[in-house]
């Protein structure tokens, strides 16, 4: 059973250029949540896609977007990248039934480098 | 806003030592609590979890406690192997529904030596 899969691993970027990051849920989940990871510091919560849309977002501006698709995988858009979005991107999936003390698991990440 | 604050780290002990990571939160209502465990080089692990007051989470020799009236959840384990070297993370998922978002608190960095 495969677990929760990011791409790519590792990507280096310029200031001002835009990303993509990729991200396939655990089998049997249907809601994809991304946080940032800064170096040293515990993860921050962006934002969370289910049934396609965006159901829950963090303290982020504009520039980070999101996209779910059918078959509940999900992409991380950020435009005009700053030297601060340099970061660890973690996915986590969970399946989206309103259940108390849902676990979500977490991916091996995205580390993006900018420029 | 929901909050989560850990023992600053890095905490460096002996092998088959005994061990404490503390971690208070800060929420409304009544949230779900979360210990994970960080690798090097590798996403979160959800080391256990408590749903209610005064429920005990454990996995892997590893323990917490919900506690209410402190409003704490501390990691213990009562003895520690090299393999534990890693980074622990305290959250917390607010209110009383299921896939809400995760709080993270800062991390604690836990360094065994043999």
């Amino acid at each position: 059973d495969a677990g929760v899969t990011q791409s790519p691993t590792h990507l280096i970027k310029t200031r001002g250029q835009q990303v993509t990051l990729r991200c396939s849920p655990k089998s049997g989940h249907d809601t994809v949540s991304w946080y940032q990871q800064a170096l040293g510091q515990g993860p921050q919560f962006i934002f969370q896609y289910y049934e396609e849309e965006e159901r829950q977002r963090g303290n982020f501006p504009d520039r980070f977007s999101g996209h779910q698709f059918p078959n509940y995988s999900s992409e991380l858009n950020v435009n005009a990248l700053l030297l601060g979005d340099s970061a660890l991107y973690l996915c986590a999936s969970s399946s989206g039934t309103i259940r108390v003390g849902e676990t979500q698991y977490f991916g091996p990440g995205t580390r993006l480098l900018v420029l | 806003g929901d909050s989560v604050t850990q023992m600053e780290g890095p905490v460096t002990l002996s092998e088959e030592a005994f061990l404490t990571i503390n971690c208070t939160y800060t929420a409304t209502g009544y949230p779900s609590l979360f210990w994970y465990v960080q690798y090097p080089g590798e996403g979160l692990q959800l080391l256990l979890k408590a749903t209610k007051a005064d429920d005990k989470g454990s996995n892997k020799g590893f323990e917490a406690t919900y506690r209410k009236e402190t409003t704490s959840f501390h990691l213990e384990k009562g003895s520690v192997q090299v393999s534990d070297s890693a980074v622990y993370f305290c959250a917390l998922s607010p209110g009383d529904q299921g896939a809400q978002k995760l709080v993270f608190g800062q991390g604690t960095r836990l360094t065994i030596n043999p």
